[in-house]
């Protein structure tokens, strides 16, 4: 089983729409959690730091489900400008982080 | 402005050849890694760094070697013993371990 697992998708979904996104990981002592949004052929960009509690950013709502060793990334009111794919990174049992294959998203009109 | 600057761009392999790819970031960060993202996948761990003069295996480290002489500096080689290096190479920093991490904007290594 990989450390951290998403689904590659792709979602198509109409601007406007709500869309989230799982992560499972296999580290039950895992302590840190990010999204992070990387466009095509460039760098992963910090989208959000994901708090045990739930944590809110405009239209970007993450949480943390530890009983079931997932986080969520939830998009709101979708734009077009929020195309791209979604990785979700957490912290390993050797403390370096791991990075899922990412979940790409498209917005269309 | 505070930063990481990967250099080359675009880089190209001849056969039997050892290529530098350089990675310098100014801001102030302990811990430095380098990953390999291949077409559709996964970024995957080559080497890091939490310290000066340190350095780690990551995932697929075989074919790759890195030095950490300054805190601002992690040069990574790829040497001829990757046999199938073309891919984007991305350089990391951060504050330590479990910190959020910051990307250069990458090199391209393709062979020739």
């Amino acid at each position: 089983r990989k450390e951290v697992e998403q689904d590659p998708g792709p979602f198509n979904v109409p601007e406007g729409a709500t869309v989230a996104f799982n992560c499972t990981y296999s580290n039950s002592a895992s302590q840190s959690f990010f999204w992070y949004r990387q466009d095509c052929r460039k760098e992963p960009k910090l989208l959000m730091s994901v708090y045990s509690s739930g944590n809110e950013d405009g239209r970007f709502t993450a949480q943390l489900n530890r009983a079931s060793q997932y986080i969520s990334l939830l998009i709101r009111d979708s734009k077009l400008s929020d195309s791209a794919t979604y990785l979700c990174v957490v912290n390993s049992r050797n403390n370096d982080m791991r990075f899922g294959a990412g979940t790409r998203l498209t917005v269309k009109p | 402005d505070g930063g990481i600057t990967q250099s080359p761009k675009y880089l190209f392999r001849k056969e039997g050849q050892n290529v530098t790819l350089s990675c310098e970031q100014n801001l102030n960060h302990d811990a430095m890694y380098w990953y390999r993202q291949d077409p559709g996948q996964g970024l995957r761990l080559i080497y890091y760094s939490q310290i000066v003069n340190d350095f780690q295996k990551g995932d697929i480290a075989e074919g790759y070697s890195v030095s950490r002489e300054k805190k601002e500096s992690f040069p990574l080689t790829v040497t001829s013993a990757q046999k199938n290096p073309t891919a984007f190479y991305l350089c990391a920093s951060s504050m330590g371990n479990n910190q959020p991490q910051h990307f250069g904007d990458g090199t391209r290594l393709s062979i020739l």
